[in-house]
């Protein structure tokens, strides 16, 4: 089963808003990962926040991490068009394997548009 | 090579026929995976190799499904006697230990 959800599943925003999506998990983790899809092809990596950090920065990227409550959220600020696509969560979890870069667990995605 | 190549990019076959499916990871990667995206729907786990470890095959939906890494490279993954159900994006992802990397996928359709 997979082992992130996302909330919200679709999000519509305009250019300059920023745009928030969460992820919950099941297990504990060893970290967690961020991907943006575009046309349901090729995943980008964005942004990856170990189990022992609470936040992470990238350009206009925020992640955040709260093991206790297992979830993590995704801000984009100041969103652009160029934003639109679908946005994962994977989690690599712990007490399958010793091995931190195992499988990825997929959410289900946050379907993100930002209109001009 | 830059980074993890998927071919074909496209495939159109008839059900009952078998398919293979090939993976370029990066040089030097140790672990492979492949996952497997229905339309609209987030990506299924279905299969790991790592270095020279018995590959988790853990996610493979049925015994159609197999998949071989030769010389800890190049990665094929087969699908004998299709369905319609496995018509999906399937999708290789190679790791150095310091992140993965996605290729662009193979769109399967099954008619």
């Amino acid at each position: 089963s997979q082992q992130g959800e996302e909330d919200p599943q679709a999000l519509s925003i305009q250019e300059g808003e920023n745009a928030t999506m969460n992820c919950s998990y099941k297990t504990s983790i060893n970290n967690l990962q961020w991907y943006r899809q575009n046309s349901g092809r090729g995943l980008v990596h964005l942004i990856l926040i170990r189990s022992n950090e609470r936040e992470k920065h990238s350009g206009r990227l925020r992640v955040t991490l709260d093991t206790s409550k297992k979830s993590s959220s995704l801000l984009i600020t100041a969103s652009r068009a160029a934003d639109t696509a679908s946005y994962f969560c994977a989690t690599v979890w712990t007490g399958m394997t010793t091995d931190s870069w195992g499988k990825l667990q997929f959410g289900a995605g946050t379907q993100v548009v930002v209109t001009p | 090579g830059a980074g993890v190549s998927q071919s074909p990019s496209n495939k159109v076959t008839e059900k009952g026929k078998d398919v293979e499916l090939r993976c370029d990871p990066i040089s030097g990667h140790t672990a492979l995976y492949w996952y497997r995206q229905s339309l609209g729907q987030g990506l299924e786990f279905l299969i790991y190799f790592q270095g020279n470890s018995a590959p988790d095959k853990s996610g493979l939906p049925s015994d159609r499904f197999s998949a071989e890494r030769t010389g800890g490279s190049v990665s094929t993954l087969t699908i004998q006697r299709t369905q319609q159900e496995d018509s999906a994006v399937y999708l290789c992802a190679s790791s150095g230990g310091n992140g993965y990397t996605f290729g662009s996928g193979t769109r399967l359709t099954v008619v």
